[in-house]
């Protein structure tokens, strides 16, 4: 079936520094979705793609629908504490339903 | 911004109690909300499609019998775990498409904040 491979699968950086994870597919997808969830907490929607080519800017975050439309990043630029959390990358599968990516655990140090 | 409520937080219960978890879009409508489930350090795992005025279709491996759900309005699912053991013990998340986004494949998903079930 279809999957969402994720990387790194967690990040240790230092506050201030910049920050960069991808997700790559086998298959293509017309959505990319890149989610943050807080420990405790459901997912919260930070980047929505469409078009193959898009990059599209959230604050201090981008995030880029590949090319190919196998794959996609999400950088954060300027890191800070409350950036701590796990990422996801989502897309929907050939039968519509969300599929998500393994996630990557980003832990920030003052 | 869309938000999605979720109630309860957190649970606990002793086992063979059934427990109902609901979900709401506060607003916007949806027609189809979603219900997963998360293991620690885990990704999230749909158990089944809540649509709207039809029955809910389960991903394999979920009883739906055991997780009964229930999509009565287009602001509102629930999801019932009947007779918990301490296996059923987890994360559960709900999600509802936002259907204001035009086609379907532009209609994002957003979650609630999840239930914390724990059954003792």
């Amino acid at each position: 079936g279809q999957q969402l491979n994720q990387s790194p699968q967690s990040m240790f950086i230092q506050e201030g520094e910049d920050v960069s994870m991808n997700c790559t597919s086998s298959s293509i997808f017309n959505t990319w979705l890149w989610y943050k969830q807080d420990p405790g907490e459901g997912p919260v929607l930070l980047i929505a793609l469409y078009k193959a080519g898009e990059l599209t800017s959230n604050g201090r975050l981008t995030a880029q629908f590949g090319i190919t439309r196998k794959d996609s990043f999400l950088n954060i630029s300027a890191s800070i504490p409350s950036d701590v959390g796990i990422y996801f990358c989502a897309g929907p599968g050939n039968t519509g339903k969300l599929i998500f990516g393994q996630g990557t655990t980003l832990q920030v140090k003052p | 911004g869309a938000v999605v409520s979720q109630h309860p937080s957190w649970v606990i219960c002793k086992s063979g109690t059934s427990v109902k978890i609901e979900c709401r879009s506060l607003d916007f409508q949806a027609t189809t909300m979603f219900w997963y489930r998360q293991f620690p350090k885990q990704s999230l795992m749909l158990m089944a499609t809540s649509n709207e005025g039809s029955k809910a279709t389960y991903e394999q491996g979920v009883e739906k019998d055991k997780f009964l759900i229930n999509h009565a309005s287009l602001t509102l699912s629930t999801l019932t775990v009947t007779s918990a053991h301490p296996e059923d013990s987890s994360f559960y998340i709900c999600s509802a498409r936002d259907n204001r986004a035009g086609q379907v494949i532009n209609q994002p998903q957003h979650f609630g904040d999840g239930t914390r079930l724990s059954i003792l």
